[in-house]
């Protein structure tokens, strides 16, 4: 069955990085788009941006421009999302999503979640 | 870039029918897809491209979209509804996926 693996729990400091990663199988990985959400405490979902693993083309959410590279790995099947410069305000849980159908309009399959937390 | 607008939150009876809306500037003209998220839990989709069920989800769930607002139905609801649900569309202007801010189904 289709399924997205992320890596685990991340603990970083103010001004650092984080770099999060999202196995796929079950399908051709350079098939379909990959997502990334992101959900702070107790708020709803906030849309990252999107890469097309089969040429690597990317477009980001403008609110994370200049702070958010998308990569991805067709030989291992593998998706990478790192955001730098993190704040408090970055504390969340960090999903990659399947984008569905052809078009990737809407995320058909989700990873499990990873917990980014930088203290204040 | 394109504003989607939920109620924060609903209650329904167990049995009853609950109606989540989803309002945006003629989001008739758009595709709109829906999300059931449980506490502690990845979102899953229940609604694609405004009323296509995916494999798995109950024929209790049911979408629908025209003028500003789109709308998640859930009939005979059940206590295990209850969850957070987002409506999303694709803003075609700024090729941006856009989430609304949730609605929390409470099932009384």
């Amino acid at each position: 069955q289709v399924q997205l693996v992320q890596s685990g729990a991340e603990v970083k400091k103010p001004g650092a990085s984080v770099k999060v990663s999202c196995k796929a199988s079950g399908y051709s990985f350079s098939d379909n788009y990959v997502n990334w959400v992101r959900q702070a405490p107790g708020q709803g979902l906030e849309w990252m941006g999107i890469i097309n693993p089969s040429v690597g083309r990317k477009h980001y959410a403008q609110q994370f421009q200049g702070r958010v590279a998308m990569t991805s790995d067709t030989s291992t099947s593998t998706a990478y999302m790192e955001l730098s410069s993190l704040g408090s305000e970055d504390t969340a849980v960090y999903y990659c999503a399947r984008g569905g159908g052809t078009s990737g309009y809407y995320f058909d399959t989700w990873g499990q979640g990873t917990l980014v937390t930088v203290p204040s | 870039s394109y504003v989607l607008t939920q109620p924060p939150a609903v209650s329904v009876a167990p049995g009853k029918t609950a109606s989540i809306a989803c309002g945006g500037d003629n989001i008739g003209s758009k595709s709109v897809h829906w999300y059931q998220q449980k506490a502690g839990q990845a979102p899953v989709v229940v609604i694609y491209y405004n009323d296509e069920r995916p494999s798995g989800i109950p024929e209790r769930f049911s979408g629908s979209n025209s003028g500003n607002t789109a709308t998640l139905a859930i009939s005979r609801v059940e206590a295990g509804d209850e969850a957070d649900y987002y409506c999303q569309v694709w803003d075609s202007i700024s090729d941006h996926r856009v989430f609304g801010g949730g609605t929390k189904l409470t099932v009384l």
